[in-house]
């Protein structure tokens, strides 16, 4: 079975702090996801990667950034939290473009306060 | 882009009651089509897929057509239980210019099952 596992499941940061949420997952999946979920919006792609050091950006990438520097691990930067990035951070993961099926983690719900 | 609308909720229902949860898309092309369910506390699990129009996707007792003349991925079940419970998701895979086809989500739909 595919595995994704987020570090966090609960945080709670201050504004303007930097934040780091890490995701690993264990099947050499190519693709990785980084979405936000809201209660009445659904879930928001940020980022994804197709690639070790690549990054596209999703629908919702404004006070976000990303790093993927090995191919298991994709983490979400929030350079300076604010209130409105309070929410549940869902990763996922993906085999191939041609296979779009995605493996989620548990989550992250962030707060900022 | 592509986009998922689908019905909201709640809903709720009676054990053994017939589920019906609508989702229609807006797409460019043939996307392939899924079923995603969130049960309390958890992470998102994949629950059917269509990849081609007419396509029958099914699992744990859910189906679901890929119908391209309605642009629609309904989602049934004949009799539910109380560990139905949870939130639906409807999704397309999205092409973008770089050839990735990330996933577009709908707002989701909250089954409660009442015994």
């Amino acid at each position: 079975d595919v595995k994704v596992t987020q570090s966090s499941r609960y945080l709670v940061k201050r504004t303007g702090e930097k934040v780091f949420l890490e995701c690993v997952q264990d099947m050499d999946h190519e693709n990785m996801f980084w979405y936000r979920q809201d209660p009445g919006l659904g879930l928001r792609l940020i980022y994804f990667s197709y690639d070790v050091k690549m990054k596209e950006k999703g629908d919702i990438p404004e006070g976000y950034s990303v790093s993927r520097e090995k191919k298991e691990r994709f983490s979400l930067i929030l350079e300076s939290a604010s209130t409105n990035q309070t929410s549940m951070y869902l990763c996922a993961s993906s085999l191939y473009p041609a296979v779009p099926d995605a493996f989620f983690g548990q989550g992250t719900r962030l707060t900022v306060v | 882009g592509n986009s998922v609308t689908q019905m909201e909720g709640p809903v709720t229902l009676s054990e053994e009651a017939f589920l019906t949860i609508n989702c229609t898309y807006t797409a460019t092309g043939y996307p392939s089509l899924f079923w995603y369910v969130q049960y309390p506390g958890e992470g998102l699990q994949l629950l059917l897929k269509a990849t081609k129009a007419d396509d029958k996707g099914s699992n744990k007792g859910f189906e679901a057509t890929y119908r391209k003349e309605t642009t629609s991925f309904h989602l049934e079940k004949g009799s539910v239980q109380v560990s139905d419970s949870a939130v639906y998701f409807c999704a397309l895979s999205d092409p973008r210019n770089s050839g990735n086809t990330p996933l577009v989500f709908g707002k989701g739909t909250r089954l409660s099952v009442i015994a």
